[in-house]
Parts: structure tokens; sequence; C-alpha cells
């Protein structure tokens, strides 16, 4: 699987806006973006995933480069529950011939919501 | 609660006593997986199941770990002679495992907190 690069950590103001970052440039053309956060005592919670094409979901938006080697998600009214560690992780479809080992996590990012 | 459930949540031994955790998923998913997390690090996959089949280990899963899922629902994780760096949280997860031509998502527990004196 592709390796990913993440900030460390970030902040941003409760009700604004959460751009999260997240650099693939090794990616290829069969591996998704997938985005998980992982709230303190709880275990990693799905968020969203792409191939190509923007995505959106109840929780967030996910949005991929053209050239696919970068993403960003993107927490449209950050609130101080979203403070948490956001992993980006790419990886073969499960049923595109990648096998079905798991996913691998990196270190994250540590968002911080500030009040 | 129809999430992933994981006991017991602390487990506290001493340095080469045997652990067993267990992990229920959620009731229709055909996968479960088990994680090791340590301070600081992500999660590291350790090994996953389809339906009952032990289908993937990693080089982290030494001798001293084993996994069961013996009718394809719960699953266990022993650690024999445990060692200090056995010390981390234990996650589990699940999925459903049967679509074809799409992407999965996983569904994890909170984890079993193990300590070793």
């Amino acid at each position: 699987d592709a390796k990913t690069t993440q900030p460390p950590s970030m902040d941003c103001a409760e009700g604004r806006a959460a751009n999260l970052p997240c650099n693939h440039s090794t990616i290829s053309g069969n591996e998704y973006v997938y985005w998980y956060r992982q709230i303190h005592s709880q275990g990693p919670q799905y968020i969203i995933h792409g191939l190509k094409n923007n995505e959106t979901n109840e929780m967030a938006s996910l949005i991929i480069t053209e050239d696919r080697k970068s993403s960003t998600l993107i927490l449209p009214h950050a609130t101080l529950r979203d403070t948490a560690v956001y992993y980006c992780i790419v990886r073969v479809g499960m049923y595109s011939g990648g096998g079905a080992d798991g996913l691998t996590f990196g270190k994250g990012t540590h968002l911080i919501i500030q009040p | 609660d129809t999430g992933v459930s994981q006991n017991p949540r602390h487990k506290i031994t001493k340095r080469g006593q045997n652990v067993t955790f267990r992990c229920d998923p959620i009731s229709e998913h055909n996968r479960l997986y088990w994680y090791r997390q340590t301070l600081g690090q992500g999660p590291e996959f350790l090994t996953y199941f389809q339906n009952e089949a032990q289908l993937e280990k990693s080089r982290l899963l030494s001798d001293r770990f084993s996994a069961e899922r013996p009718k394809g629902s719960f699953s266990t994780l022993e650690i024999q002679r445990t060692e200090q760096g056995d010390s981390a949280m234990y996650l589990c997860a699940s999925s459903l495992g049967q679509e074809m031509g799409t992407n999965e998502k996983l569904f994890f527990g909170s984890g079993t907190q193990l300590s070793v004196l």
C-alpha cells in the first residue's frame, strides 16, 4: 500500500471548516483513499473513502486532486467533539485483487478544535 | 447496542501470565480483525478472519499469540507468557465481507487495554 504523509497536529476554531491534508504521491491507480478518526479512548471510526471523484457524506467531504497525489478531508462545521486523531490511508480495494489484509494506519493528524 | 463489543475493557497482569480477550462483532459481519495500538502510534494489523477461517497473520503475531473464531461469530485473542512489551490496546474490528466490487468499512470496538507488570 502507498505511504501517506500527514501533519502531526492542527488546530481549528469551533464552527469553522477543518481542512486536513494528506499527501500520497506514490498512490497507484487502483488504490482508494480512506479516512478514519479516533477519539480518545475509543476505537477508530470510519469517515469516508474515495477513488478519483470527490465524495461527501453526513460527516465530511473528501477532495482528491486530479493527479490523485493528495487529498483533503473537510469537516464543514467543526465542533469540540471532532477533536480526534485523523488517519489517511491508501490501499487497494478489497475486491480489486489486493487481498483483504488490514488497513495500515500511520500516526495521523491530531486535530484540536478550539472553543 | 449493535456495535463491536470487546471484553474486558482493561486487564492488568503479571509478566509470564496468560491472558485472553474476547470480541463480539456486529452480528451479520463475516470478517473480523485484530489490531494492536501502543501509545502515540496508529493501530497495527495483527490478523483477520473470514467467518471461522483465519486468512492472514501479521509478522507482529508471534508464536505466543493465538486467535480463534470457532463458530464464525465471536473471537478470542490469547497471549501466552505475557511480556512487558505486550502492553498495548488490543482492538477488534468487523466488516461485512460479502459485497463484491465495493470497499468495506471497518467497525471498531473500544478495545482492551492490557498492562503487563
